[in-house]
């Protein structure tokens, strides 16, 4: 099966600029994931959806970042504006479902440089 | 909210010999807990994962322990090989599946020819 998609792969932005990054999960994924992985660091996890629903943001600087996925699908993660600390890989992942024994696929992430 | 601490943060072992990765959790309500290997550049994989009603799962080379008293779970991996060079992250979650995985700062494991 095709893997969870994203693009682009790099991108290198000046500070107080914005970006967007675009995910396309696995077909039939009810669940997407977005986490934010600094160097050297473990995956945060920045907000999850089910379907076209926010589950947990919890974690999702909400004064730069925000995120949707209309129609359930495809998702779109943006940053306006972009600090230096955030220079970061940022991972989409995907999953069947969440309550159940499920595992998520990661994309092959976004690598972002603010400069 | 959760608090997962993995150690060493490298190791390095030759060839043949086996490697072992530990981690604990705070939050006693995880009870699921995955381990994930990312090669450089590229995306984490799940390579093994336990439930909290189970003490050990073993896949091939590859084996989990979890310890729900003392908080902890550990990865062992016998007989290692170049291609187990990575790094791996373990990860805990309370709802049992995907959702809320709190990862660990991760290890690079070495192997050494």
């Amino acid at each position: 099966e095709a893997g969870v998609a994203q693009s682009p792969r790099y991108k290198i932005i000046e500070k107080r600029q914005s970006v967007a990054f675009w995910c396309n999960p696995i077909s039939g994924h009810a669940t997407l994931y977005w986490y934010q992985q600094i160097l050297g660091q473990g995956p945060k996890l920045l907000i999850q959806f089910q379907n076209n629903g926010v589950v947990d943001d919890s974690q999702l600087p909400k004064d730069r970042f925000s995120a949707e996925r209309l129609k359930g699908v495809d998702s779109t993660l943006k940053i306006q504006p972009a600090k230096l600390e955030d220079s970061a890989v940022y991972l989409c992942a995907s999953s069947l479902e969440t309550h159940r024994a499920t595992e998520a696929f990661f994309g092959q992430g976004t690598r972002l440089t603010v400069v | 909210g959760e608090n997962v601490e993995q150690h060493p943060s490298t190791l390095s072992v030759q060839e043949g010999d086996s490697a072992v990765i530990k981690c604990t959790y705070s939050d006693s309500a995880s009870n699921y807990f995955p381990w994930y290997k990312q090669e450089l550049g590229k995306r984490p994989q799940l390579i093994i994962d336990i439930r909290s009603n189970v003490g050990e799962k073993k896949d091939q080379r590859i084996a989990v322990t979890l310890n729900k008293t003392a908080k902890h779970f550990s990865l062992h991996i016998t007989e290692t090989q170049p291609e187990d060079s990575a790094v791996y992250f373990c990860a805990a979650s309370p709802g049992g599946g995907a959702d809320g995985l709190t990862f660990g700062k991760g290890t690079h494991l070495i192997i050494q020819p």
